[in-house]
């Protein structure tokens, strides 16, 4: 069980708006370490797709977007397309020094 | 461009010891940076193993640190990963990573492809 949380699976219809929670805790987001996006498509290494919060690393569309509040961070991806489906990871640091991943979300495109 | 790429066995027998080197091409590891084992289980999420500095300085993930040692050869440009007393659970894609800055808390930038292990007798 991952110690960064988020929802296994989400969906939209193309066009759409949808968000990925990642829910961490006071040793961790909330104790002001960054938290950073990957997209994982099937068959390939992950991809940084948000960096330090809410950047966006060269080539990424403005499309995605990241924001941190409290101890959880949230992806935004708008005007979905077919090929924004994928797995999406959150990944931040904690007080132990220690690296770690969310549990990962699946994203469908209806 | 700064390039990653694990190679390995890619069949370990139970309780022996996983071993994976990552090449790196386009930068020096001498030159800085902490450089990363992540795994993937099949069907499953990302999971930190831990990082290593050019200077010896290593981070852990504590569900793996007492078999899981890292370690690196600037004159090689490479770093490696060694896990011991497999079991089935360490079946995974592995993966080395470059972060996108010099400081330790920073975002997976560069990835190598991965290479699948499997523990099996």
């Amino acid at each position: 069980q991952s110690v960064l949380t988020q929802p296994p699976s989400i969906s939209g219809a193309p066009g759409q708006r949808v968000t990925i929670s990642c829910t961490g805790g006071s040793s961790n987001i909330g104790a002001g370490y960054d938290v950073n996006w990957y997209q994982q498509l099937p068959g390939t290494a992950p991809k940084l797709l948000i960096y330090g919060n809410n950047n966006r690393p060269s080539g990424v569309p403005d499309r995605f977007s990241g924001s941190k509040s409290g101890t959880s961070a949230s992806l935004a991806i708008t005007e979905l397309q077919a090929e924004d489906e994928a797995d999406y990871y959150c990944q931040s640091y904690d007080s132990s020094l220690s690296g770690m991943f969310g549990g990962g979300t699946k994203l469908t495109v209806l | 461009q700064v390039q990653l790429q694990e190679s390995g066995p890619g069949l370990v027998r139970p309780s022996e010891t996983l071993s994976l080197t990552c090449a790196v091409s386009g930068y020096s590891i001498g030159s800085g940076y902490y450089w990363a084992w992540i795994r993937q289980s099949p069907g499953k999420g990302l999971e930190w193993i831990g990082s290593i500095y050019h200077g010896g300085s290593v981070y852990h993930n504590p569900s793996l640190k007492s078999r899981v040692t890292i370690s690196v050869d600037t004159s090689k440009n490479q770093f490696s990963l060694n896990l011991n007393s497999v079991t089935a659970a360490d079946t995974a894609v592995y993966y080395c990573a470059r972060p996108r800055s010099g400081t330790y808390y920073s975002a997976f930038d560069y990835w190598g492809q991965g290479t699948l292990v499997i523990v099996s007798s």
